[in-house]
């Protein structure tokens, strides 16, 4: 069945960078889109990148100065980095699959991410 | 980008009443609208795709509409279960967004 599974850091201190990792199973990166959406506590969701099938990558322009998607398709994962992390980076960050007609069908978890010194 | 203002930000209903969520698009995005309910503690899960179209194994009493550039989300006979933040989303162009939520709270 299809599953996300992000892991990484729980604590982040501020300025340094957050690595995160997406790992998959049911489905193969080179034939869906991942993306990744974070929500800081207590508020909505803001999209944050894509990894496309074909390995372009996009970004939100409020990020992109900041934010790196990359993966690594012989293991099933897709790779966050994010540069200069301040307090209110601090959030939920989820990967989610684009579905066939173009919505998130499965998300992972989320994995909790505190940025603080 | 596309803006998707969402309305109202919470309510409070009975159970079996009928409650209806709205998303306005700041412009033109056809049917490219999704509507996901998020759980405490729990990502989100999608509910209704392509503004009408029921997700696998939602229930029925979830239904979507349209009109012009307002989408809507109904959930007849409201249930203990369906407690929880709904948003809509825009796949229309990139950047996907998100509307702000709405928290919905059984009394």
């Amino acid at each position: 069945q299809v599953q996300l599974k992000e892991s990484g850091p729980g604590l982040v201190q501020p300025s340094q960078t957050l690595s995160l990792t997406c790992t998959v199973s049911g489905f193969s990166l080179t034939s869906y889109n991942v993306h990744w959406v974070r929500q800081p506590p207590g508020k909505g969701l803001e999209w944050m990148g894509r990894m496309r099938y074909n390995g372009d990558t996009s970004y939100n322009s409020a990020l992109k100065s900041r934010l790196s998607i990359s993966r690594d398709t012989s293991k099933n994962q897709v790779f966050l980095k994010m540069n200069s992390l301040q307090t209110d980076d601090t959030g939920t960050y989820y990967c989610t699959r684009e579905d066939t007609r173009h919505y998130f069908d499965y998300w992972g978890q989320g994995v909790m991410v505190t940025v603080s010194s | 980008d596309i803006q998707m203002t969402q309305s109202p930000a919470s309510l409070s209903a009975s159970p079996e009443e009928i409650v209806t969520i709205t998303c306005q698009a700041s412009q033109d995005i056809g049917n490219w609208l999704a509507w996901y309910q998020q759980k405490p503690g729990k990502s989100p899960q999608l509910l209704i795709y392509s503004a009408t179209s029921l997700a696998d194994g939602i229930p029925s009493r979830f239904s979507g509409s349209r009109s012009g550039t307002q989408y809507s989300l109904k959930i007849s006979r409201l249930q203990v279960e369906d407690t929880g933040i709904y948003y809509c989303l825009q796949r229309y162009s990139n950047p996907p967004t998100f509307g702000g939520g709405t928290k919905l709270e059984l009394k």
